[in-house]
């Protein structure tokens, strides 16, 4: 069973205050990975992706990948009330032909005014 | 990335009947997929849609529960059988496989159904 693990939170941080979400995997040939943000009562939005080793950056949002320590992680820098919404890591895990995503069970950030 | 529609948004319904949930992309895309999130937890793959061919099923999840159709490359459609309240939830189409983005995998806006 390929696991993909979240701190569930809530993580609570003031707003412009960084805030950093983790994630580890279990399946060690994954290769691609991704985070989605998951607003109450809406469908998960793709905020980020990351292949390789490394820092990938994109506007207030940093994600990290270590494949050796098979942990993936996102930092949010200068934290918006706007950035309160469930967190989901999602990791490529490859099948019969093709690769599906397996989600982690989402970390809750609240950003506090 | 891809724009994705589904149909209908929301629906209650009575145990024992089916639903059918359409779902439309604006672009050719490779890869569809259906998941279901159950209140307060996270995503759960039921399946992938195949062009031309028999959906390919999670464990846990059957053909006769969850018939799956996808006639071309930009629709798809799920349909929940003889429903019950445990089928309440929130269904989602995804895709992945894009011209502009085809490693990423996005998601529809979701059909969140209630069965009574």
């Amino acid at each position: 069973q390929k696991e993909v693990e979240q701190n569930s939170g809530p993580l609570s941080v003031p707003e412009g205050a960084i805030a950093s979400l983790n994630c580890t995997y279990s399946d060690r040939g994954s290769q691609s990975f991704f985070w989605y943000r998951q607003y109450s009562g809406k469908s998960p939005e793709l905020i980020m992706s990351i292949y390789s080793n490394g820092d990938k950056e994109d506007g207030r949002f940093t994600a990290q990948l270590n494949k050796a320590s098979q942990y993936v992680s996102l930092l949010i820098r200068d934290s918006q009330p706007s950035d309160s919404a469930t967190y989901l890591c999602a990791v490529n895990v490859k099948g019969p032909g093709y690769s599906t995503l397996t989600f982690g069970k989402g970390t809750m950030l609240l950003v506090s005014p | 990335s891809a724009v994705i529609s589904q149909k209908p948004s929301r629906d209650i319904c009575q145990r024992g009947t089916s639903l059918t949930i359409q779902c439309q992309v604006d672009s050719q895309v490779t890869m569809m997929f259906w998941y279901r999130q159950q209140p307060g937890q996270s995503l759960t793959l039921i399946a992938t849609a195949n062009q031309g061919s028999e959906a390919t099923y999670e464990s846990g999840f059957v053909i006769d529960k969850f018939p799956i159709s996808r006639p071309n490359l930009t629709f798809s459609t799920l349909t929940v059988s003889n429903m019950s309240p445990e089928d309440s939830s929130i269904y989602l189409c995804s895709v992945r496989g894009s011209a502009s983005s085809y490693n990423e995998q996005f998601f529809g806006p979701g059909t969140r159904l209630t069965v009574l």
